[in-house]
């Protein structure tokens, strides 16, 4: 099966400071990998849609400047959190869709989970 | 290590109820989710179950029980438009999100 890497799992930051998230494919191209961020007990909110070699799709009301996605390969995708506050202490999970395939399929990393001082 | 088994595939006829089985062995248990997905779409969140027992949203319930590692979604009155894949996941003592492969549902008139 396809397998999804995240790293890291767990990440503790102060305020101020800037977090970046990296999402793998590890036995598969992926043209295409989503970030998705969730709170407890609610369902994955996404955040952006993001393609390889061109910007990040983001939803509305995701801040660009904030969470920043960069797809420079077919196999990495990093979201990087500027500027992090409290209020940004969430879990955040990516998925990647296999290239080529088009079943629409969505293989998730095991999430990161984040916490600002 | 940490396993998620739900079946690959599952048809029912339209109208009629449908249970998906989910069964898990995880380091810890911090709750168990069911997502629905629709091809080519992010997934959608369904239900989440920490306590044994079922709960019931409308045409779906989900049930729990963490003795047995074993929780099942049930649909009623399926309609087409609940032709997608069920995705069951578990949270787990680390608050990792693990993720069964998703059972196929079809939906035939």
């Amino acid at each position: 099966g396809a397998v999804v890497s995240q790293h890291p799992s767990r990440v503790i930051c102060k305020s101020g400071t800037s977090v970046k998230i990296e999402c793998r494919s590890l036995d598969f191209q992926a043209t295409t990998m989503f970030w998705y961020r969730q709170f407890p007990k609610k369902s994955l909110m996404l955040m952006a849609t993001s393609n390889e070699g061109s910007k990040a799709t983001y939803e509305q009301g995701v801040e660009k400047d904030k969470f920043l996605i960069n797809h420079a390969s077919l196999t990495l995708s990093t979201l990087t959190v500027t500027s992090a506050h409290p209020e940004d202490s969430s879990f955040y999970i990516c998925s990647a869709r296999v290239q080529g395939r088009d079943t629409g399929e969505l293989f998730f990393g095991e999430g990161s989970r984040l916490t600002v001082l | 290590g940490q396993n998620i088994d739900q079946p690959t595939e599952m048809t029912a006829t339209e109208g009629a109820i449908v249970q998906i089985n989910c069964t898990y062995q995880t380091s810890g248990f911090n709750g168990l989710f069911w997502y629905q997905q629709h091809a080519g779409e992010a997934p959608t969140f369904l239900s989440y179950n920490v306590l044994d027992g079922l709960e019931e949203k409308g045409r779906f319930s989900s049930f729990l029980s963490r003795s047995k590692g074993y929780s099942y979604l049930l649909l009623k009155e399926l309609q087409m438009k609940d032709s997608a894949s069920y995705l069951c996941a578990v949270m787990d003592s680390n608050y990792q999100l693990i993720w069964g492969a998703g059972t196929k549902l079809i939906i035939k008139p």
